[in-house]
């Protein structure tokens, strides 16, 4: 099992859905992190956690919003999601935030 | 001025040259570095960190020139696995930023 597990994998949806991408690991790691891909604009942060009781906003929050529900999870949610949102979301763990991270295999999501 | 900035290529090279990334950050506060690298459609996968005295790690050399604010990577003897994206990575207040990304072809 991959110790950082995204799912879904690949999810097409419509303008205005509701959707969350979940994020789970097995590192015991307590720092968490959401990040989108985009081509030419490298990786952006939306939001990330230090431990269960600790959410904070990263660089592009607007349209997001995430749940930590325990210290192996962190679930991503698009409120209403809008065309600009299609990108590739990664989730990635960490120790200290100075070490590097684990990524999660990514979610392939597209708005249409 | 990207915070990190990278150039994006694409770097085709024959199997077996050598070839050079650099990649520069604007923060000079900057205290840790790190090269990860991505393959098509995949999650970035750390490479190797970068420490201030210059890191090897078989092929790969990884330096830091703080004066300048620049890191680079140095591929010797490239292999057709080593086509990739490679990421720069700063941490930056403890936020890690992310270049776009370089990208190598290795071609037989």
């Amino acid at each position: 099992d991959a110790d950082v597990t995204q799912t879904p994998r690949n999810r097409i949806t419509k303008t205005g859905k509701r959707i969350m991408l979940e994020c789970s690991q097995t590192k015991g790691h307590d720092r968490m992190y959401w990040y989108r891909q985009d081509p030419g604009l490298g990786l952006r942060l939306i939001y990330y956690s230090f431990d269960v009781k600790d959410i904070n906003k990263g660089e592009i929050s607007d349209g997001y919003s995430v749940s930590r529900q325990a210290q192996a999870k962190f679930s991503l949610s698009l409120e209403s999601a809008i065309p600009n949102q299609t990108a590739l979301y990664f989730c990635a763990t960490s120790v200290t935030g100075q070490d590097g991270y684990t990524f999660g295999s990514g979610t392939r999501l597209t708005v249409v | 001025r990207k915070e990190v900035e990278q150039d994006p290529g694409p770097f085709n090279v024959p199997e077996g040259a050598t070839v050079a990334f650099n990649c520069t950050y604007s923060n000079s506060a900057s205290q840790s570095f790190f090269w990860y690298r991505q393959d098509c459609r995949k999650e970035p996968k750390l490479l190797m960190s970068v420490y201030s005295s210059g890191n090897e790690d078989g092929r790969f050399t990884a330096q830091l020139n703080r004066a300048s604010q620049y890191i680079s990577l140095l591929i010797r003897d490239s292999k057709l696995s080593d086509s990739a994206t490679y990421l720069c990575v700063v941490n930056m207040d403890g936020d890690m930023r992310f270049g776009a990304g370089t990208r190598l072809t290795v071609k037989p």
